[in-house]
């Protein structure tokens, strides 16, 4: 089955550690995301790719970083300089460069700092 | 800048029809959106309307569009309990696929 798989399921962060929440698609998409939902909140972009070896910025990219070195992979660390990073975290993946403008998404990560 | 907004929650009885309703402020907007969201789960996609219709009907989901006011509603007919969930209205107007959320309208169906 094609899907978006994201672990762990949960993931708790000491002060001062960095952690990286891994995505993994098999659906031969181009563009992947990542997304941070706050409760009450809609969903905030943090970082995007829309092809192999590039990103771009989203809405609240501060104390996070991403790599995309493989067109099923988008990995997301969460660093010591992102202030406030208890939340859940989602993965997704879309083609709109082909007319596909859905994104599907993965199940989520939810990470509590301890 | 791009904003959408949704009311929070929504009370219906089993049985009932439920309307959600959702703005936007962007007119470039080509795709609109509505995601599923259940507790602890990631967003399942609903369905989506693509800016040069009006309506939209998917067996018990219709989607109607009014470009003029930019305003989207989903309803669903004969609501279930297990339709209980947060529901997101997303749109998106740039070819890189980023949505833009509504923060979410939480649908509570009662028995």
């Amino acid at each position: 089955d094609g899907g978006i798989t994201q672990s762990p399921k949960y993931l708790f962060r000491k002060e001062g550690q960095n952690v990286t929440l891994s995505c993994e698609q098999n659906l031969n998409h181009d563009a992947m995301y990542w997304y941070r939902q706050d409760p009450g909140q809609g969903l905030r972009l943090i970082y995007y790719s829309q092809i192999v070896n590039d990103f771009q910025k989203g809405d609240i990219a501060e104390g996070y970083s991403v790599s995309r070195e493989k067109k099923e992979s988008f990995p997301l660390t969460v660093t010591s300089a992102q202030k406030n990073p208890t939340a859940f975290y989602l993965c997704a993946s879309s083609d709109p460069g082909r007319g596909r403008a859905e994104a599907f998404f993965g199940q989520g990560t939810r990470l509590t700092v301890v | 800048g791009e904003d959408v907004e949704q009311s929070l929650f929504l009370s219906v009885r089993e049985g009932d029809s439920s309307v959600i309703n959702c703005t936007y402020t962007d007119s470039s907007s080509t795709y609109l959106y509505w995601y599923k969201q259940e507790p602890g789960a990631g967003l399942q996609l609903l369905t989506y309307i693509f800016s040069n219709m009006d309506m939209k009907q998917d067996q018990r989901l219709t989607v109607l569009l009014n470009k003029k006011d930019k305003h989207l509603s989903l309803r669903i007919a004969d609501t279930q309990t297990g339709d209980s969930a947060i529901y997101f209205c997303a749109e998106s107007s740039s070819n890189t696929g980023k949505l833009i959320f509504g923060q979410g309208t939480t649908l509570q169906v009662k028995p």
